[in-house]
């Protein structure tokens, strides 16, 4: 079955680098995503990586993939008071379906 | 602008009535999608719809219909026998079945549901 597991908080200091932690269980999974959702509104998509990459940068972010252990992550350098919010880790299902994980809850300290 | 559109953000109903929830794309999208999201939880799919007059039922679906009559619009319907309806509604939509690659999801801002 399908089951995508996340710590539930971090809290970080401004400036500092956030690790945001997932692992996941269907090994077929074919894309991995990072959803971002402010208070109140919906998801907004941070990024994706597909199953057979091991690592994804763009700009603050950074995605890696450990296939072997189904580990996911996201690294944000340099966090910003902009960046608290809830963090959702998905994967692919199907076609159509992704599973996703309860969340994340980033805080960012000054 | 191209996005999708829920209403509305906020909904308030009395306990054993219908309620019909908004989402409209203009993102030329073949597929859409309802999710419930629960505090403390991830999202959990409700129904789906790859294309215009076809929708599947996801993990969730007793309680709830939807209708795919026009490809930019995929209404859901709160019915009364959905025992806990208290929740916040996200409506989804991606290319479908002619994508290449990845058929990554873009989310609206949500509907707020509350029974009194």
């Amino acid at each position: 079955g399908e089951d995508v597991e996340q710590s539930l908080f971090l809290s970080v200091r401004e400036g500092d680098s956030s690790v945001i932690n997932c692992t996941y269980t269907d090994s077929s999974s074919t894309y991995l995503y990072w959803y971002k959702q402010e208070p109140g509104a919906g998801l907004q998509l941070l990024t994706y990586i597909f199953s057979n990459m091991d690592m994804k940068q763009d700009q603050r972010l950074t995605v890696l993939l450990n296939k072997k252990d189904k580990h996911l992550s996201l690294r944000i350098a340099d966090t910003q008071t902009g960046d608290s919010a809830i963090y959702f880790c998905a994967e692919s299902i199907d076609d159509y379906k992704l599973s996703f994980g309860a969340g994340t809850t980033v805080t960012v300290r000054a | 602008d191209g996005g999708i559109t829920q209403s509305p953000k906020y909904l308030f109903r009395k306990e054993g009535q219908n309620v019909t929830l908004s989402c409209e794309q203009n993102l030329n999208h073949d597929a859409m999608y309802w999710y419930r999201q629960d505090p403390g939880q991830g999202l959990r799919l409700i129904y789906y719809s790859q294309i215009v007059n076809d929708f599947q039922k996801g993990d969730i679906a007793e309680g709830y219909s939807v209708s795919r009559e026009k490809k930019e619009s995929f209404p859901l319907t709160v019915t009364s026998a959905q025992k806990n309806p208290t929740a916040f509604y996200l409506c989804a939509s991606s290319i479908g079945a002619t994508s290449l690659g990845t058929d990554t999801q873009y989310f609206g801002p949500g509907t707020r549901l509350t029974v009194l």
